[in-house]
């Protein structure tokens, strides 16, 4: 089964500033999705950006960039110029290729919880 | 419109209670899902409809039950329920497709969420 972890359960980033947070996991397909998610205090389960693993080239929205290493099984995401409204509990998620195995096939990180300080 | 809606917000109920959560969607998605959230945890996955077909995870009590009656509703009938079963209960929803993959077919969207409280 695929795991997720993140290991920073929280960190904290000046306004304006940039902050990178972390996320390994583990798999043995070749092909599959990963996603970060953002999940402010009002609850809300929002996507901030997704990667496909066949595709080399890292995927970009914005100020919110990842940094997707496939041999490491590494994908970070870096934030830049930081905002207050960017403070909110960030999971890492990873989804299978394989359609026929939903129980197992979207699986989350712990979170990172991200304070913006003024 | 990416948008799934979930009613009601808050919800107590008493464990000899019968409710239900209603989770709907007009995004054309195919596979609906259900989540539950403790506080300061990860979403744990508890049913996927696909294609009008449930896939279960074996680790969900019975008191739980899904019901989908078309492709853009999603209800999860609860009975009997215990205290530690209070927590957010989110709704999911995404495109997919006939062949494995396609450019954003994957992505999950969310709802805001039930707060359940169980007495």
């Amino acid at each position: 089964a695929q795991t997720v972890t993140q290991s920073q359960p929280e960190m904290s980033v000046q306004e304006a500033e940039t902050v990178t947070l972390s996320c390994t996991y583990d798999t043995s397909e070749s092909d599959y999705y990963l996603f970060w998610y953002k999940q402010p205090p009002s609850r809300q389960m929002i996507l901030v950006i997704r990667q496909e693993a066949y595709k080399q080239q890292n995927a970009t929205e914005n100020r919110f960039s990842v940094n997707f290493q496939k041999a490491a099984k590494s994908f970070s995401l870096k934030i830049s110029d930081s905002q207050l409204g960017d403070a909110a509990m960030y999971f890492c998620a990873y989804r299978s290729v394989n359609l026929n195995n939903y129980g197992q096939n979207f699986v989350f990180g712990p979170g990172t919880r991200l304070s913006v300080l003024p | 419109d990416t948008e799934v809606t979930q009613t009601p917000k808050h919800l107590v109920m008493g464990m000899t209670n019968k409710k239900s959560l209603k989770c709907e969607q007009h995004m054309g998605h195919r596979a609906m899902y259900w989540y539950k959230q403790k506080a300061k945890k990860p979403p744990e996955l508890m049913f996927v409809y696909s294609y009008e077909k449930l896939s279960i995870n074996e680790s969900v009590p019975s008191r739980f039950s899904p019901e989908c009656p078309n492709s853009s509703l999603l209800n999860l009938h609860l009975h009997a329920l215990q205290p530690e079963d209070s927590a957010l209960y989110l709704c999911a929803s995404s495109q997919e497709g006939r062949l494995a993959g396609g450019p954003g077919t994957d992505t999950q969207y969310f709802g805001p969420g039930t707060r359940l409280t169980v007495l």
